[in-house]
């Protein structure tokens, strides 16, 4: 099956620096990624999509100046939180979606595992 | 957005089959019944999704009703493994601009007992 990797799968950081998460397809193309947040006991919710070369959209509520997202390519993205504080502390998953097979014909999402932040 | 109704949560024992029910009775014509599943501490899983006719992988089926108003994920036999919280989402066909994003519920939390 498709994988998507993430790294850092964990930081610790100091209030006010920023931590930057990168996302990769390791083995198909991403037409488009997304990044979501979940916090502890609670569902996964959408922070922004991206597609390669374009600026992403954020979802509402989400500052776009504090969570920076950078699509550098097909097989990759990366999310910068700036001067992260300790609310930001959170579970940070990205997801890629594209045609993981010779045999698919309808894109499928798939996600990475996780990053967990602290923020202290 | 199409949403769906799902128990919070459900029990079931090792080795035996479990259905887990999802309602989606606004689902349009052009949207795709996802299921996704989360293991603790882990990001979400793909496990199978379907339109209009019933669907087998490996991992699953998925049963889907002939209105479509609702839909069954089966898990042939229950491993510990199988304990997570499983998601039915629906996503349109037609995935372009936000339409085709997942947006996760609260999912059924799915125990399995030795």
């Amino acid at each position: 099956g498709a994988v998507v990797s993430q790294h850092p799968s964990w930081v610790i950081c100091k209030s006010g620096t920023s931590v930057k998460i990168e996302c990769r397809s390791l083995d198909f193309q991403a037409t488009t990624m997304f990044w979501y947040r979940q916090f502890p006991k609670q569902s996964l919710m959408l922070m922004a999509t991206s597609n390669e070369g374009s600026k992403a959209t954020y979802e509402q509520g989400v500052e776009k100046d504090k969570f920076l997202i950078n699509h550098a390519s097909l097989t990759l993205s990366t999310l910068t939180v700036t001067s992260a504080h300790p609310e930001d502390s959170s579970f940070y998953i990205c997801s890629a979606r594209g045609l993981a097979g010779p045999t698919e014909y309808q894109e499928t999402q798939y996600f990475g595992p996780g990053t967990r932040l602290l923020v202290l | 957005d199409a949403k769906t109704t799902q128990p919070n949560s459900m029990e079931s024992n090792e080795e035996e089959p479990v259905h887990l029910p999802c309602n989606h009775s606004t689902i349009s014509g052009t949207d795709y019944i996802h299921w996704y599943r989360q293991l603790p501490s882990q990001g979400p899983e793909y496990v199978i999704h379907g339109l209009t006719s019933n669907v087998n992988n490996r991992m699953a089926s998925l049963a889907i009703a002939e209105d479509r108003k609702s839909s069954t994920l089966i898990l042939h036999r229950a491993t510990l493994r199988d304990a997570a919280v499983y998601y039915c989402i629906l996503r349109d066909v037609y995935y372009g601009g936000s339409q085709g994003n997942l947006i996760f519920g609260k999912g059924t939390k799915l125990s399995v007992k030795p």
